[in-house]
């Protein structure tokens, strides 16, 4: 089965960090891009972060840019995102997704989230 | 960045209705639309990608349609299982957005 975990989420305080790890299986991890997505609550979609097949290629939201790093070890099918400086805007759930492999972007399968609540 | 703006942004339909969604984006993105349904507590799930495609599993109720700064998300029938909120995307540059969101309700 083609899936996505997510880890990592929790209660930091403001100016923390949070790793985020996301597990990938069934589906050959090293063949595509991946993305962060979040959530804040009751609000919409909002595309955070993206990383190349290889690491070569490497995009962020203005939002989290300077803040977050993302980056994968395809060894272990496993996709981080490094979440440094925190606010309290950045609450919310983190999505990783994976794109369809013929369509940039278009994003078919979802992890089910995990929380990062930043609050003192 | 390109913005994209849905509507309507709420939405009250019954059970075999016909339901129209719209999305507009701030610039051309030729067909670099997708839409994605939600449920509560749940992750996005992917619908309609490039516009028009139907993506494998999803019911051929859903449709999508146009291209450059005009799209629809049609559902042709409303089953009690549709009640969710959708959302388009752009994926024809970097940073990706999506759009608000349209909620749909039962009436």
């Amino acid at each position: 089965e083609v899936q996505l975990v997510e880890s990592g989420g929790g209660l930091v305080k403001p100016g923390g960090s949070l790793r985020l790890s996301c597990a990938a299986s069934g589906f050959t991890f090293s063949s595509y891009s991946m993305n962060w997505v979040r959530q804040a609550p009751g609000k919409g979609l909002e595309w955070v972060s993206s990383i190349s097949s290889s690491s070569s290629y490497i995009y962020y939201a203005d939002s989290v840019k300077g803040r977050f790093t993302i980056s994968r070890d395809n060894a272990k099918n496993s996709l981080y995102l490094q979440m440094n400086s925190l606010r309290a805007e950045d609450t919310a759930v983190y999505y990783c997704a994976r794109p369809k492999l013929n369509s940039p972007r278009a994003f078919d399968i979802w992890g089910q989230g995990t929380m990062v609540t930043v609050s003192s | 960045d390109i913005q994209m703006t849905q509507s309507p942004s709420s939405l009250s339909a019954s059970v075999g209705d016909r339901v129209t969604i719209t999305c507009r984006a701030s610039q051309s993105i030729s067909s670099y639309l997708n839409w994605y349904q939600q449920k509560p507590g749940k992750a996005p799930k992917l619908l309609i990608y490039a516009a028009s495609s139907l993506q494998s599993g999803v019911p051929s109720r859903f449709s999508g349609s146009g291209s450059g700064t005009d799209f629809t998300l049609t559902i042709s029938s409303l089953q009690p299982e549709d009640f969710a909120t959708y959302y388009c995307q752009q994926s024809y540059s970097t940073p990706d957005t999506f759009g608000q969101g349209t909620r749909l309700e039962i009436k």
